[in-house]
């Protein structure tokens, strides 16, 4: 059983629309990342969110961490080819050695 | 600056046979973090260092070997490839953070 689910598995968009992916659990997380990762290359960080309720914004990507920490999304304005990948999210807890629990990953295909 | 790297990046091997796969960094992260990905499990941990000569389990160890002799090396044995082991391995190192630089990934199938 994974730690952090993630939601939806597979998003299929057409450009210019916008889409959310959801990592939820129900411990409680001293932070949470995002990360990316294109066919065949390693995962590439894109945020950390620390606060509860903590909103960052790159670019189109808006990540937001839950009030409780137990929660994050992921929310892309006008989406473009480009941002087609996997989207991981992660959790580290304190105490845990700089240990990250990664949840299964959301799909995204932006198409043209 | 050349950060981390695995190799090799693609191998194949049979049932039974001995297999290392590399990891080397260039930034002297103090952590280092061997994990494999599948299909619908995402990032599983196999196991960690948190410096030279001190390793520890992550959530799926058994049928692996880790050593690390040196700050930037980090090797991951399979003593006896089984086929559940097919899969691909990324190495990952942070220095006391919790933001991992990922390598590039090794994609091992074993016959």
């Amino acid at each position: 059983t994974q730690l952090l689910e993630q939601s939806p598995q597979f998003l299929s968009i057409q450009e210019g629309e916008n889409l959310t992916v959801y990592c939820n659990s129900s411990s409680v997380f001293s932070s949470l990342q995002w990360y990316r990762q294109e066919p065949g290359e390693g995962p590439v960080l894109l945020v950390t969110v620390v606060t509860g309720g903590e909103v960052k914004k790159l670019k189109r990507l808006t990540f937001q961490f839950g009030d409780a920490r137990k929660d994050s999304s992921l929310h892309i304005t006008a989406a473009q080819p480009g941002d087609t990948g996997l989207y991981l999210c992660a959790g580290a807890r304190t105490g845990y050695d700089y240990k990250l629990s990664f949840g299964a990953g959301t799909t995204v295909t932006v198409r043209a | 600056d050349a950060g981390i790297t695995q190799s090799p990046r693609y191998k194949i091997t049979e049932t039974g046979r001995q297999v290392t796969l590399m990891c080397h960094q260039t930034w002297s992260h103090s952590y280092m973090f061997w994990y494999r990905q599948d299909l619908g499990h995402g990032l599983r941990l196999i196991y960690y260092s948190a410096a030279a000569d001190i390793t520890d389990k992550g959530e799926v160890p058994d049928g692996y070997v880790v050593s690390r002799s040196k700050t930037e090396n980090f090797p991951l044995t399979l003593e006896s490839a089984t086929r559940s082991q097919t899969s691909v391995y990324f190495c990952a190192s942070t220095d006391l953070t919790y933001e991992q630089y990922f390598g590039p990934g090794t994609r091992l199938t074993v016959t």
